[in-house]
């Protein structure tokens, strides 16, 4: 089976422009987080979404938004670039129910650079 | 919020020397994870301990939950340079519906 794939792997923007990330969860996994892992840093959380709605927001501003689709996989939208955005974005999925511990299975990264 | 404080943040050692890496918090988990990644990859999960006082083996790395649950310690004995990553320890509430909450990585380096 595959892992979590997650597209583009690296991409550069300029201040101002928006990005969106995408990420396919392993096949039969309902839940879908986002991180941001600045370097040097351990991953922050950003969104958790499981059966297509929204169960956890982190601490980020309104510029940050991300969606699920019916297949479960994901995008999150960046808008309004700001060089402080330049970071590696982290999906990842969950086999467990909401609400039960388990390992989270992380995708390679999308790595954005804002210039 | 919860928050885990992992020291130390960088340790560079020679292949064969044994190292403790810690993971605090003043919250109580309901789980404790610990990952390790790779340059250019995710983390992957090495071991989750649960129960507190626990303690899990894995070859050469032996992790422990501490009995309050607000703790952890990864140690390594014999370091080779295979086991050259960013170690971060994760930790699980107990509303089912809190995110899993990262600590900033312990950056090991073990040089041959």
């Amino acid at each position: 089976d595959a892992g979590v794939t997650q597209s583009p792997t690296h991409l550069i923007k300029t201040r101002g422009q928006q990005v969106t990330l995408r990420c396919s969860p392993i096949s039969g996994h309902k839940s879908v987080s986002w991180y941001q892992q600045v370097l040097g840093q351990g991953p922050q959380f950003i969104f958790q979404y499981y059966e297509k709605e929204e169960r956890g927001r982190g601490n980020f501003p309104d510029r940050f938004s991300a969606r699920q689709f019916p297949n479960y996989s994901s995008e999150l939208n960046v808008n309004a670039l700001l060089l402080g955005d330049s970071a590696l974005y982290l999906c990842a999925s969950r086999k467990t129910p909401w609400g039960r511990t388990g390992e989270l299975f992380f995708g390679e990264g999308s790595r954005l650079t804002v210039l | 919020t919860q928050l885990l404080e992992q020291s130390p943040q960088f340790l560079s050692i020679q292949e064969g020397e044994n190292l403790t890496v810690y993971c605090n918090s003043s919250s109580v988990f309901s789980s404790l994870q610990w990952y390790r990644q790779e340059p250019g990859e995710g983390p992957v999960l090495l071991v989750t301990v649960v129960t507190g006082g626990e303690v899990k083996k894995l070859k050469r790395l032996t992790f422990q939950f501490g009995d309050a649950r607000k703790d952890s310690s990864l140690h390594i004995t014999a370091a080779q340079p295979g086991d050259t990553g960013l170690y971060l320890c994760a930790g699980d509430g107990f509303a089912g519906n809190t995110p899993l909450v990262f600590g900033k990585g312990t950056r090991l380096s073990v040089i041959a």
